[in-house]
């Protein structure tokens, strides 16, 4: 049961690099998330998907974004990485009517 | 704005000891509130959760509290052990699915 899967698990950038967060769920589930956590905030919801083809904005959408092409599938890009993006992010999922959300392990990104 | 408010944002608590958690919010069309627990370097893991129709649930030694009128609930933690210090996020969430965490309680249990 591989549950939520995120790669890389880390990554050093640099300033104006792009890369991709993969995050891959075996639940079919409906419902897709990224946060990113900073210490002493909590999560903040970065942007979210209902079903393949359908995302839409968080709290903090901005320097991201994000496709869903697949069920499974939901990676988050960042295009013009800057020093402000250095954060963990976790990808989530939650089933169509459920309220529990399943994470991954998380992505530990620093921006130098 | 914080759409949910936590407290303390740490707690050290004796091994056997009550721990306790509280949150706030301010929408009211919020429906689902849950507890997420989360060790170093791991994702968060759902602990426990309750809907607002329901004052108290309770599974094993944790324990939530909700008053709605309040627009408060809360986590117990009876009998704490050192297994149980991480980090605590209480959460809420409307139709739609989407989450608003509060901003964490790190917990440590002393043997």
């Amino acid at each position: 049961n591989a549950g939520v899967t995120q790669t890389p698990k880390f990554r050093i950038l640099k300033i104006g690099q792009s890369m991709t967060l993969q995050c891959t769920q075996d639940m079919n589930h409906n419902y897709m998330y990224w946060y990113r956590q900073d210490p002493g905030m909590g999560l903040k919801l970065i942007y979210y998907s209902v079903g393949a083809g359908i995302t839409d904005k968080g709290e903090v959408p901005n320097g991201y974004n994000v496709s869903r092409s697949t069920t499974e599938d939901f990676p988050l890009r960042l295009e013009l990485a800057a020093p402000s993006q250095t954060s963990v992010y976790f990808c989530a999922s939650t089933p169509l009517g459920g309220r529990g959300a399943f994470f991954g392990q998380g992505t530990r990104l620093t921006v130098v | 704005q914080q759409q949910v408010k936590q407290s303390p944002q740490s707690l050290i608590v004796q091994k056997g000891g009550i721990s306790i958690i509280n949150c706030a919010y301010e929408n009211t069309a919020f429906d689902y509130f849950p507890w997420y627990q989360q060790f170093p370097g791991k994702g968060p893991a759902l602990l426990i959760a309750i809907r607002p129709d329901v004052s108290e649930k309770k599974e094993g030694r944790f324990t939530i509290s909700f008053n709605k009128s309040a627009k408060q609930f809360s986590l117990h933690i009876m009998d704490s052990q050192p297994g149980d210090s991480a980090t605590y996020f209480c959460a809420a969430s409307s139709t739609g699915n989407q989450f608003y965490f509060g901003t964490g309680t790190s917990l440590t249990v002393i043997p």
